[in-house]
């Protein structure tokens, strides 16, 4: 079946630094990608839509300069959270969809910690 | 404004009865809803979905029904087993507006316990 690995699996960094993780396809082109972030007890909420070869639809809310995305190519999409800050510490999760696929696969997550 | 809502936070089953978790939704424009299933440290698994034009989708043990005029979904297992404990999220798309079914509104989960 599809799989889709997130890496890191969580990280710890100092605030003002810029950290990036990486969203991959393992066998199957993702056209598009989705990056969601979750603070504890509450629910997945979709930060922004990554198209390959085009810029990032962010949602309502969420920082475009904050939070760059780039997706590159059918089977990567990364995600860097600059200046971070210790309110942007959450668990980030990516996740992707092929031509053929019904289905969303996510990714097993970031942990991300900013001290 | 929390457009897919899971009231129960937490659900505690004995082994081998039925688990019912329950989906409230507002937004109308909602066509296709999916379950999920997340451990701890790990992304969330895909259940099972239902389409709007379907009440009622089964696959194995896991039961998904759809009341629409109610706006309410609700994820039956059974029988319900020690390693179905997990957090269970409940997902909502718009698919017919042409929006990506990639982009989910999810509820809060509800922590599924099955007792032995």
């Amino acid at each position: 079946g599809a799989v889709v690995s997130q890496h890191p699996s969580w990280v710890i960094c100092k605030s003002g630094t810029s950290v990036k993780i990486e969203c991959r396809s393992l066998d199957f082109q993702a056209t598009t990608m989705f990056w969601y972030r979750q603070f504890p007890k509450q629910s997945l909420m979709l930060m922004a839509t990554s198209n390959e070869g085009s810029k990032a639809t962010y949602e309502q809310g969420v920082e475009k300069d904050k939070f760059l995305i780039n997706h590159a190519s059918l089977t990567l999409s990364t995600l860097t959270v600059t200046s971070a800050h210790p309110e942007d510490s959450s668990f980030y999760i990516c996740s992707a969809n092929s031509i053929w696929a019904n289905v969303l696969t996510f990714g097993a997550g970031s942990r991300l910690t900013v001290l | 404004d929390q457009q897919v809502k899971q009231n129960s936070p937490s659900l505690s089953v004995q082994e081998g009865r039925i688990s019912i978790l329950n989906c409230d939704y507002t937004n109308s424009m909602f066509d296709y809803f999916l379950w999920y299933k997340k451990y701890p440290a790990e992304g969330p698994t895909f259940l099972i979905s239902i389409s709007s034009i379907k009440d009622k989708n089964e696959d194995g043990r896991f039961t998904v029904f759809l009341n629409k005029s109610a706006k309410h979904l609700s994820l039956h297992i059974v029988p319900s087993q020690p390693g179905d404990s997990a957090v269970y999220f409940c997902a909502a798309s718009a698919r017919a507006g042409g929006t990506s079914y990639g982009k989910l509104t999810f509820g809060q989960g509800t922590i599924l316990t099955v007792h032995p």
